[in-house]
């Protein structure tokens, strides 16, 4: 799976969009682009995933550029929940169980 | 619904002694993931199951880690003679199998291991 780099941690305040970057220039034709959040002390949670087409769901919007070597998160309106550490993923599209291959991620800091 | 459980939620072993790690997943997912998380590190792949077989165990470490999944839902991590450098939270995921190409694993809470 291609490598993902991120920034080491950002932060925003509550209420506004929290935009996180994520590098994947090594990506392949077939692998998509996951993030996973981890609340502190939990175990980590999907947020969405993408091919190549901007994507959204009710938790954020996923931003791939077109040569599709880097994507952003979006949290539209950030609250003191969504205080974590966010992992962008390069997965392979060889298999739908395939492994996930975690980097450091990036801490996101909400304040009030 | 339920989640995927884990337990114990702690555990503290001294070197040298042998832990075994459970892992309860979603009813129903017929794959599930061991990783390892070391502090302020991202989780580590250990070993993947579908079904009851081991699918991939490329990730453990050395030969004293083993999982099993006899009966193609709960898993048990073993570990024999703990070392320090083994301290970790062990983390236990699950998916169910499907056709296409992404599927979303459920994580559970973790177990903390200290070993001393």
């Amino acid at each position: 799976d291609a490598k993902t780099t991120q920034p080491t941690s950002m932060d925003c305040a509550e209420g506004r969009a929290a935009n996180l970057p994520c590098n994947h220039s090594t990506i392949s034709g077939n692998e998509y682009v996951y993030w996973y959040r981890q609340i502190h002390s939990q175990g980590p949670q999907y947020i969405i995933h993408g091919l190549k087409n901007n994507e959204t769901n009710e938790m954020a919007s996923l931003i791939i550029t077109e040569d599709r070597k880097s994507s952003t998160l979006i949290l539209p309106h950030a609250t003191l929940r969504d205080t974590a550490v966010y992992y962008c993923i390069v997965r392979g599209g060889s298999g739908a169980n395939s492994k996930l291959t975690f980097g450091k991620g990036i801490t996101l800091s909400v304040r009030p | 619904g339920a989640g995927v459980s884990q337990t114990p939620s702690n555990k503290v072993t001294e070197k040298g002694k042998y832990v075994e790690l459970r892992c309860d997943p979603i009813s129903g997912h017929t794959a599930l993931y061991w990783y390892r998380q070391s502090l302020g590190q991202g989780p580590e792949f250990l070993i993947y199951f579908q079904g009851t077989g081991a699918a991939d165990d490329s990730g453990l470490p050395n030969d004293r880690f083993f999982a099993v999944r006899p009966e193609g839902s709960v898993s048990t991590l073993k570990i024999q003679r703990t070392e320090r450098g083994d301290s970790a939270v062990y983390l236990c995921a699950s998916s169910p199998r499907t056709s296409g190409a992404h599927n979303e694993q459920f994580f559970g809470p973790g177990t903390r291991l200290t070993v001393l």
